[in-house]
């Protein structure tokens, strides 16, 4: 059973430009939540997609939005990069998102760079 | 609102207990955890709690659930090297599986 991955796991973008982060949830997964991490500071969440479709969203404007593909794959795509959006992506995984527990799997993430 | 809330930094001798402390807002989380993460890993899950349960003991950790303070504790019992990471404390929000954490905190194990 593969778990999380993520790829790049390093990028350095300029102001202004856009980006696409890549996430494969793990197997039998159909749940992806995608999480920024600023320098010292938690985890915050930017949405997450069920089957497809949006199914939450945080405090992020609309230049981040999100795919997840038929075999839930996901991307997150930022456009018009800001010096702010320098942080560490997180993707997480998980089957379902009901209120019973669902586990998120965490991959390693990828540390964006806007310079 | 949703805010969770942790002390930033905690020093202990190797051997000795640790305990991380941690608030949160949000009095319909139905679920609270704790994850480690390592210089420059992703978040791993040590441990939840259900939050109609007080206490959980697995192996070396308990977690310790004050539900009318809203306030959660974890306990590492004979702190090691290996345990010095940060540490953070998250409630789950919204009908949804979404994750809300707090800052983290960084255990540093010294000899």
């Amino acid at each position: 059973e593969t778990g999380v991955t993520q790829s790049p796991t390093h990028l350095i973008k300029t102001r202004g430009q856009q980006v696409t982060l890549r996430c494969s949830s793990q197997s039998g997964h159909n749940t992806v939540s995608w999480y920024q991490q600023a320098l010292g500071q938690g985890p915050q969440f930017i949405f997450q997609y069920y089957r497809e479709e949006e199914n939450g969203r945080g405090n992020f404007p609309p230049r981040f939005s999100g795919l997840q593909f038929p075999n839930y794959s996901s991307e997150l795509n930022v456009n018009a990069l800001e010096l702010d959006d320098s942080a560490l992506y997180l993707c997480a995984s998980s089957f379902g998102f009901s209120s019973s527990y669902n586990e998120q799997f965490f991959g390693p993430g990828t540390r964006l760079t806007v310079l | 609102g949703e805010d969770v809330e942790q002390s930033l930094f905690l020093s202990v001798r190797e051997g000795d207990s640790s305990v991380i402390n941690c608030t949160y807002t949000d009095s319909s989380s139905t679920y609270l955890y704790w994850y480690k993460q390592e210089p420059g890993a992703g978040l791993q899950l040590l441990t939840y709690i259900f939050s109609n349960m007080d206490m959980k003991q697995d192996q070396r950790l308990t977690v310790l659930l004050n539900k009318k303070d809203k306030h959660l504790s974890l306990r590492i019992a004979d702190t090691q090297t290996g345990d010095s990471a940060i540490y953070f404390c998250a409630e789950r929000g919204g009908g949804y599986n979404k994750l809300i954490f707090g800052a983290g905190t960084r255990l540093a194990v010294h000899p």
